[in-house]
């Protein structure tokens, strides 16, 4: 089965940028989505398309996907955007056709 | 805007059926697809499995022999059954939006309800 390869952990200090990646075998022809999880909150989607905000995410955030190597960039990071963050792809040629990445907590200094 | 909400009991006993539904508010269930995600306690995000208003399923074949999934467009609702629970299906369990998009050959979850936890325990 397809498997998408996340770093358990990124840390970054306030106002800089924060760039949590997702990896996975030529994920760059697949399109990915992004959510960020908040503690004992539901998640909630930040990213789709690869690059895609959906209405109320801050353009602090932003994606990009080519090659084996998806990339969640979040700038001028907040204390607010501390955060477990997952990457997620539809892989049709495996199953579970939906498939998580295994989660970045992200930390602000 | 669309919310969803979960409901069910939050204990059930090992070999037993656990069963949640999801209500869907401000919006139709019609003409979307439907599906369910856990979280265990501290660990990562599964995939259950997803209906479409046809009735027509997807599940996840590491739990397709014990889920069953359905829904009801009259109530806007659409509902879980995961049969034989032991402790290891202990999590929170979510509904959520699948927002399917056959000819690109993706999907995304959008939105989430704020989940339910059920816990397996005699």
């Amino acid at each position: 089965s397809y498997v998408l390869t996340q770093p358990p952990s990124v840390s970054v200090a306030p106002g800089k940028t924060a760039r949590i990646t997702c990896g996975g075998n030529n994920i760059g022809s697949k399109s990915v989505h992004w959510y960020q999880q908040k503690p004992g909150q539901a998640p909630v989607l930040v990213i789709y398309y690869d690059s895609d905000r959906p209405s109320g995410i801050p353009e602090r955030f932003s994606g990009s996907n080519s090659g084996n190597t998806a990339t969640l960039t979040i700038s001028r990071v907040e204390a607010g955007d501390e955060a477990d963050y997952y990457c997620q792809v539809w892989d049709s040629s495996s199953d579970p056709y939906v498939v998580f990445g295994g989660g970045t907590k992200l930390t602000v200094l | 805007q669309v919310q969803l909400q979960e409901s069910g009991p939050g204990l059930v006993k090992p070999s037993e059926t656990l069963s949640l539904t999801c209500t869907v508010s401000g919006g139709s269930i019609s003409s979307y697809y439907w599906s369910w995600i856990r979280q265990p306690a501290g660990k990562g995000l599964e995939w259950i499995g997803r209906i479409y208003t046809s009735g027509s399923t997807n599940y996840n074949p590491s739990l397709k022999s014990r889920v069953t999934m359905s829904v009801d467009t009259s109530k806007n609702q659409f509902s879980l059954k995961l049969s034989s629970v032991t402790a290891a299906d202990t999590a929170v369990y979510y509904c959520a939006r699948d927002l399917t998009m056959i000819v690109a050959r993706t999907n995304w979850f959008d939105p989430w309800g704020q989940g339910t936890l059920v816990t397996v325990s005699s």
